[in-house]
């Protein structure tokens, strides 16, 4: 069974940052895309962005351009999302999902999700 | 950006009735690279459709899709009582961001 590993719950302090994990297996860390969706408190799902591991250049939504930036880790088949100047706003509960991608590297539909991290921003 | 419409915000019907679920896309979605997508509280989303009308893996074939352009629906015929959810519909397959609709619950009358 295909599955993502997410690290474990974060507080976090107004200003500063925050490092989510996602590891995959082989297969899917060289064959698909891993992308970034987050969920406020009672609300609808935000795309963030992803990866394509096997090229290493991450595509960002324009929301958090500067914001964000996500990586991978060959070696562990582990794909991070870290965001920085976190503000209350930022709470929420952040999953990675695998992606296909097509000629251009565009991302397709996501099959497998994790099971979450909630990231809490408080003082 | 293409902004995801969905309608009904919310949907109260009976097991054993038909939900019909809409996603309006702002500009063409190019090659019915529509998505839906299925969430429980406290859980996951989970792929129901791709491609506007492929099903899933292991998805049962009450779960229907159709549309193309920049009109797209979901329909659930028989509704289960597990069926009772919130849904997402996705765009992908142009240049990103890769938007989802705001959703729309559906809950037991």
């Amino acid at each position: 069974q295909v599955q993502l590993v997410q690290s474990g719950a974060e507080v976090k302090k107004p200003g500063s940052s925050v490092k989510v994990s996602c590891k995959a297996s082989e297969d899917t860390f060289n064959n698909y895309a891993i992308t970034w969706v987050r969920q406020a408190p009672g609300q609808g799902l935000e795309w963030m962005g992803g990866i394509i591991p096997m090229f290493g250049t991450p595509n960002y939504a324009q929301t958090f351009q500067g914001r964000v930036t996500i990586t991978a880790d060959e070696s562990t088949s582990t794909v991070y999302m870290e965001l920085s100047g976190l503000r209350s706003e930022d709470t929420a509960v952040y999953y990675c999902g695998r992606v296909g991608f097509g000629e251009s590297r565009l991302f397709h539909y996501m099959d497998v999700w994790g099971k979450g991290t909630t990231v809490t921003v408080s003082s | 950006e293409i902004v995801l419409t969905q309608s009904p915000g919310t949907l109260s019907l009976s097991p054993g009735e038909r939900a019909t679920l809409s996603c309006r896309a702002s500009q063409s979605v190019s090659s019915t690279h529509l998505a839906w997508y299925q969430q429980k509280p406290g859980q996951a989303p989970r792929l129901l459709i791709f491609g506007a009308s492929s099903r899933a893996t292991g998805i049962p074939d009450r779960f229907s899709g159709s549309g193309s352009g920049t009109d797209f629906t979901l329909t659930i015929n028989r509704l289960e009582p597990e069926d009772f959810a919130v849904y997402y519909c996705q765009q992908y397959g142009n240049s990103p961001p890769y938007t989802f609709g705001q959703g729309t619950k559906l809950e037991i009358k």
